[in-house]
């Protein structure tokens, strides 16, 4: 079963700052690499995705990095916003559909 | 577009008494999922179905637990008897793509 290696568990940013949440996982059998947000008492959503054909992807404020060689990729969110603070999981694909990793809380403060 | 639903929204049952969980996919969509979170983890996969068949069952513990989606379309998952780590969110998903999967608001379980 693929393995799915978040880190940090939780992360305190300052309004505007950068927030990185890295992802490790370990088989590369499939070709997509989501990253969804959790707000309390919702369900995750979909924020953004990679394909390892590329080694970045920007949607707005949210950037995926990607290292296939390294089996790694990572969220950054940039000019962080008090609205970001939610639960953040990388997922991979697996003999499931996808793994989820344990999530990342992230607070933005003022 | 409407999301997916699920129903209850909360449930709070002693052990070994049974419940059930309701889930109405995004139309059109094929795939559905059924996830356990427990508190601060990610979510696992229970059981996947495409359409009204299952491809994915091997992390249900097929003793307490069952689903079954009927049509194709709507599904219900059932525990019986409960026991006491049963108590997690049971998130239901559906998607046309295996990765972008759209998640209902989830069903919060607490057995006593």
């Amino acid at each position: 079963q693929q393995q799915v290696k978040q880190s940090p568990q939780s992360l305190i940013v300052q309004k505007g700052g950068i927030s990185i949440i890295n992802c490790a996982y370990e088989n590369t059998a499939f070709d997509y690499f989501p990253w969804y947000q959790q707000f309390p008492g919702k369900g995750p959503a979909l924020l953004i995705a990679i394909r390892p054909d590329v080694s970045e992807k920007k949607e707005g404020r949210f950037t995926i990095s990607f290292n296939k060689s390294a089996k790694q990729f990572s969220l950054h969110i940039m000019d962080s916003q008090p609205g970001d603070s939610a639960t953040y999981f990388c997922a991979a694909p697996g003999n499931t559909p996808l793994v989820f990793g344990k999530g990342t809380r992230l607070s933005v403060i003022a | 577009e409407a999301g997916v639903a699920q129903s209850p929204r909360y449930k709070i049952i002693e052990k070994r008494q049974s419940v059930a969980f309701w889930c109405n996919p995004i139309s059109g969509h094929a795939t559905l999922y059924w996830y356990q979170q427990i508190l601060g983890q990610g979510p696992k996969l229970l059981i996947q179905f495409q359409n009204n068949g299952v491809v994915d069952d091997s992390q249900l513990p097929k003793d307490r637990f069952s689903a079954e989606r009927l049509k194709g379309v709507d599904s219900t998952l059932k525990i019986q008897p409960a026991k006491l780590e049963d108590s997690a969110v049971y998130l239901c998903a559906s998607s046309l793509l295996p990765g972008e999967q759209f998640f209902g608001p989830g069903t919060r379980l607490t057995v006593l």
